[in-house]
């Protein structure tokens, strides 16, 4: 069964470019990666989501290395508005598969 | 366009008591998926509806179960409440199977 890793924690300054891995074996090999934002109370919210190599939106980029074992969420230049929980999603085995969230702490 | 409503919002139950949730998917989305959030936790995926049928379970018991309708709205139904069944319990939608998920603001579930 796949099993994720995020890191569980981490703090950032405004203006930084933050970071953060998740690490997924035995992923499905023709099903996306995404990745997920959630505040406090409220249901998670679609980031950006990727296959392989690299893709960017209008909020993130998403680095994905080709063995796909695992993935980099990229937020450049966070504000104090981006604190929250980020979760990694996989598929495996028909199942999806939620990390167990980085806490963002982004401070003036 | 109408986003991904849930209902009730908030729950009290007692052990052994049954429960229905209710999720009204976002129009033109004929995939649901419901997942359950302890607190402090990711969420966990309980199983995914495609046009009617399951389409992929994770690891839940029987006793919980669901439906889909003909208009894609779904209910996710647990039989004989545990305290551990306390949760978030969160529905989301998507156009097609694993795309872009859209989820609902969640059934707080407390059993006591």
């Amino acid at each position: 069964l796949a099993k994720t890793t995020q890191p569980i924690s981490m703090d950032s300054y405004e203006g930084q470019e933050v970071n953060i891995t998740c690490s997924h074996n035995n992923i499905a090999t023709n099903d996306y990666i995404t990745w997920y934002q959630q505040f406090p109370s409220q249901g998670p919210r679609f980031i950006i989501q990727g296959y392989k190599t690299k893709v960017t939106n209008e909020v993130a980029s998403l680095f994905i290395p080709a063995d796909r074992k695992s993935s980099t969420l990229s937020l450049p230049r966070v504000s104090l508005s981006d604190t929250a929980v980020y979760y990694c999603l996989v598929v495996q085995g028909g199942k999806l598969i939620f990390g167990q969230g980085t806490e963002l702490s982004v401070k003036p | 366009e109408t986003g991904v409503t849930q209902s009730p919002t908030h729950l009290i139950k007692t052990r052994g008591q049954q429960v229905t949730l209710r999720c009204s998917s976002q129009s033109g989305h004929n995939t649901v998926s419901w997942y359950q959030q302890a607190l402090g936790q990711g969420p966990q995926f309980i199983f995914q509806y495609y046009r009617e049928e399951e389409n992929g379970r994770g690891n839940f018991p029987p006793r919980f179960s669901g439906l889909q309708f003909p208009n894609y709205s779904s209910e996710l139904n647990v039989n004989a409440l545990e305290l551990d069944d306390s949760a978030l319990y969160l529905c989301a939608s998507s156009p097609k199977g694993y795309n872009e998920q859209f989820f609902g603001p969640g059934t707080r579930l407390t059993v006591l």
